[in-house]
């Protein structure tokens, strides 16, 4: 296992309130990502992390923010959920970034946005 | 937009049949390459890089074409715990966010 816990698991909430998951890994990793992956449009990248306070945006970070304050936590915050956020999400976690590089996979977080 | 495209199957074989699974890119400046495996409900796993000479783990082949732009993958003696969906991924250039998956490719390996 490559140690990443995801919280909370499964989650069901209410159009327009706030929500944030939690990555949390233990292998000291410099690289953090958030994805989602939904039906037909496969794995999209939200945003990234490169270190502590450094982050950037992928292919689908509108009405997503990240913050990582430590190298062990990256959290996804969505401030005011639509049903269209509805979806899987994935964190994953690599040592060096660039190429030849493995990335690892938390267990995922499943939103249901009602 | 740089695609990596896969035929999305299902591919549905017998056990012990042998299966091959394309996955296209459209840039060449494509650095990295790797297979990932999905099983129903869970994270994708790692299952293998794919290198310029091709590079094989048991039953698992995976091939690189530059030329043509694509990778393979290829599963000898399907078991039925290979059913999943099979993603492939591309990596452009040093940056992390240059990591593209294709949608993915399911197999259903039947007794």
């Amino acid at each position: 296992d490559a140690g990443i816990t995801q919280s909370p698991r499964h989650k069901v909430t209410e159009t327009g309130t706030p929500v944030t998951l939690r990555c949390h890994q233990t292998e000291n990793h410099r690289y953090m990502y958030w994805y989602r992956q939904d039906p037909g449009h496969g794995l999209r990248l939200i945003h990234y992390s490169y270190g502590v306070k450094d982050t950037d945006k992928g292919e689908v970070s509108d009405g997503y923010s990240v913050s990582r304050s430590k190298t062990e936590d990256f959290l996804l915050t969505l401030e005011s959920a639509t049903s269209s956020q509805t979806s899987v999400y994935f964190c994953a976690i690599s040592e060096t970034g660039g190429s030849g590089n493995t990335i690892y996979f938390g267990e995922g977080s499943w939103l249901t946005v009602v | 937009r740089k695609e990596v495209e896969q035929d999305p199957g299902p591919f549905n074989v017998p056990e012990g049949a042998t299966v091959a699974f394309n996955c296209t890119y459209s840039n060449s400046a494509s650095q990295s390459f790797f297979w990932y495996r999905q099983d129903c409900r869970k994270e994708p796993k790692l299952l293998m890089s794919v290198y310029s000479s091709g590079n094989e783990d048991g039953r698992f082949t995976a091939q690189l074409n530059r030329a043509s732009q694509y990778i393979s993958l290829l599963i000898r003696d399907s078991k039925l715990s290979d059913s999943a969906t099979y993603l492939c991924v591309v990596i452009y250039g040093g940056s992390q966010g240059n990591l593209i998956f294709g949608k993915g490719t399911k197999l259903s390996v039947k007794p």
